[in-house]
């Protein structure tokens, strides 16, 4: 089975701390996703990559960046967190070629910024 | 445009009886595919089951069927008999296969309450 694991699942940072989500998965998926899912506006898209050292902005990338230096992590930066930034994230990745395969998702990160 | 619109924000259902989850989606891409996704309240995102545009069966997986119809753009979830651990969200996403990126266009969910 795949396993996309988040290294967090309950996060408390202070507004304008540097905060790192990181995300690794064993099934060398080429593509992987962060995602944040807000109560009323379901799962908007911040980043993907579709290999090393590639990324795309989403929907809503600012206030984000994101690092893939190896293949199975994909890393979620928060430069400066704000308090608007809390939320749940949640990464996830998929193999490119088959497009029959779902997104596999970690378990998700509560993050809280005060 | 992509969308995906999920017209229930809630349902509630008494267990053991059959749900329908609705969802519609809308592309011009004749080649696409849709997926549903349940998430419990510990929430972690579980793949439930995929039906792709060209497929000539409705998909089922267990409990779960897809009722896709194509002409009218739709894809819902029916789960028959209903037991309490369904209680969760449920998400619609759909793939459009013209994007490379392989990444999904959602709904904003179904909350789901079976009721004992």
């Amino acid at each position: 089975d795949v396993k996309v694991t988040q290294s967090s699942r309950y996060l408390v940072k202070r507004t304008g701390e540097k905060v790192f989500l990181e995300c690794v998965q064993d099934m060398d998926h080429e593509n992987m996703f962060w995602y944040r899912q807000d109560p009323g506006l379901g799962l908007r898209l911040i980043y993907f990559s579709y290999d090393v050292k590639m990324k795309e902005k989403g929907d809503i990338p600012e206030g984000y960046s994101v690092s893939r230096e190896k293949k199975e992590r994909f890393s979620l930066i928060l430069e400066s967190a704000s308090t608007n930034q809390t939320s749940m994230y949640l990464c996830a990745s998929t193999p490119t070629g088959r497009y029959n395969s779902p997104l596999h998702f970690g378990n998700g990160t509560r993050l809280t910024v005060t | 445009a992509q969308k995906i619109t999920q017209t229930q924000p809630g349902m509630f259902v008494q267990e053991k009886e059959a749900v329908t989850l609705d969802c519609t989606y809308d592309t011009s891409d004749p080649s696409y595919g849709l997926f549903w996704y349940k998430q419990p309240s510990s929430g972690e995102m579980i793949f439930l089951i995929y039906q792709g545009s060209y497929d000539q069966q409705n998909a089922t997986e267990g409990r779960y069927s897809l009722n896709f119809q194509k002409a009218r753009k739709s894809a819902n979830l029916v789960i028959s008999a209903s037991q309490l651990g369904d209680s969760a969200m449920y998400f619609c996403a759909m793939r459009v296969h013209e994007d490379s990126n392989y990444q999904l266009i959602w709904g904003a969910g179904t909350k789901l309450i079976i009721k004992p």
